[in-house]
């Protein structure tokens, strides 16, 4: 089985920190994606990586970067969080042309 | 900016009620329709991809069809049970090459004993 895993299941931290998100995943897919959901508005996509080393932003990456140093590794970074960016953030992987398989979620809150 | 719509908003039936939801997407630049299932506290999970026109797919109790020409997906659930409660998204895939998805918001289902 797939496994993807975030670092955190809840985190909460102040306005103006630096934050990072970790996803690992263990079925060396080349794709990795990071999404938030907000009630109404659906899952959508922050950033995403089709290699190590390569990332293409998503519908919403303002306030937002990432980090794909290892294939099995994709980091959100929040540079410098705001409370706008309350959210649960979700990982996902996928190999090439095949179903996303998701983690648990990080609920962030941003105080 | 793609749209993905899914209707009804959400859903409450009594157990052994058959049900279905539909999803609505650009019938241009398509390449695949992808339907997950997201349970409460877990994480979603994929059920199909359909990517030819008149598709049908099929998994236990629930089924899909799929209408590229048109831009919709129906999904279909045979004798509800209450472990069927969750939220069912529908995604869109482009013919980009790449793995890009855009959700709908989800069609939100209660299934009561």
């Amino acid at each position: 089985d797939v496994k993807v895993t975030q670092s955190s299941r809840y985190l909460v931290k102040r306005t103006g920190e630096k934050v990072f998100l970790e996803c690992v995943q263990d079925m060396d897919h080349e794709n990795m994606f990071w999404y938030r959901q907000d009630p109404g508005l659906g899952l959508r996509l922050i950033y995403f990586s089709y290699d190590v080393k390569m990332k293409e932003k998503g519908d919403i990456p303002e306030g937002y970067s990432v980090s794909r140093e290892k294939k099995e590794r994709f980091s959100l970074i929040l540079e410098s969080a705001s409370t706008n960016q309350t959210s649960m953030y979700l990982c996902a992987s996928s190999p090439s042309k095949k179903p996303q398989h998701f983690g648990d979620g990080t609920r962030l809150s941003i105080l | 900016i793609l749209n993905v719509e899914q209707s009804p908003q959400s859903l409450h039936v009594q157990e052994g009620d058959s049900t279905n939801f539909t999803c609505s997407f650009p019938s241009s630049n398509f390449y695949a329709l992808h339907w997950y299932r997201w349970e409460t506290a877990k994480s979603p999970e994929a059920l199909f991809v359909m990517t030819l026109n008149g598709d049908e797919k099929k998994k236990g109790r629930i089924s899909a069809t799929l209408n590229t020409k048109e831009g919709y997906s129906y999904l279909y659930i045979k004798g509800s049970q209450p472990e069927d409660s969750a939220t069912y998204l529908c995604a869109f895939q482009m013919n980009t090459g790449f793995q890009k998805l855009v959700f709908g918001t989800g069609t939100r289902l209660l299934v009561s004993p």
